[in-house]
């Protein structure tokens, strides 16, 4: 158990829809990523936020977004999904700026 | 930007044989590297990393990787597989931009076979 929680585990939806999913990081990590993981794209690097902010940003689409709360949780928003847009989607978590990542068990999206 | 290449997507072995997933990275600054394992159905977890010093470390599960600056080169190691060490490798090279942006390799597929 690396302590980052993620929820949904499992999300099935339509095209044109939106989703919120959710990600709880470990106590005391003040740094969140996400990643999407696909066959054809393999593990893609979207966006990280350290204590609310954002500080890097990788392949995330437009129709994508993401925020970190005061409490560090952080939500990625999905929306007018596309069939390309079926992944598992990972939350990390890191001390400080160790580039270090504990990782949640993943939300499966599938968009039918 | 850096960039992560794993230059086996496969690699099937015996159990007890030892092996080696070659990892190069590129980059224009000092970077971190690591070594993550994803078994089925779960998520990431660190094997091992680099941040400074010894340029040989030891991660969990008698895995070590030696990271070469002038080959740019992070090789991950184990004497001797197990069965249970059947899972998905990935390298992973962290700039430190402001931000860490982590970057993942595509990954390679050990199997061991019995």
């Amino acid at each position: 158990d690396s302590g980052v929680t993620q929820t949904p585990k499992h999300l099935i939806t339509a095209t044109g829809q939106r989703v919120t999913l959710r990600c709880s990081p470990r106590s005391g990590d003040l740094s969140v990523y996400w990643y999407q993981q696909s066959l054809d794209q393999g593990l893609q690097f979207l966006i990280q936020y350290y204590n609310g902010e954002e500080r890097a940003k990788g392949n995330i689409l437009e129709r994508f977004s993401a925020q970190q709360f005061p409490d560090l949780h952080s939500e990625l928003n999905l929306s007018s999904l596309e069939l390309g847009d079926s992944a598992l989607y990972f939350c990390a978590s890191s001390p400080v700026f160790s580039g270090e990542l504990f990782f949640g068990e993943g939300s499966r999206l599938t968009v039918l | 930007a850096q960039s992560v290449t794993q230059l086996d997507s496969q690699v099937p072995v015996f159990e007890e044989a030892p092996v080696e997933l070659r990892c190069n990275y590129s980059s224009s600054v000092s970077v971190y590297l690591f070594w993550y394992v994803q078994y089925p159905n779960q998520g990431l977890q660190l094997l091992l990393k680099y941040l400074s010093g010894s340029t040989l470390v030891k991660g969990i599960n008698g895995f070590e990787a030696e990271f070469n600056k002038s080959q740019t080169s992070f090789h991950l190691r184990k004497p001797s597989v197990h069965i249970s060490d059947t899972a998905e490798y990935f390298c992973a090279v962290s700039e430190n931009t402001g931000g860490f942006k982590t970057i993942f390799g595509a990954g390679t597929r050990l199997f061991v076979k019995a």
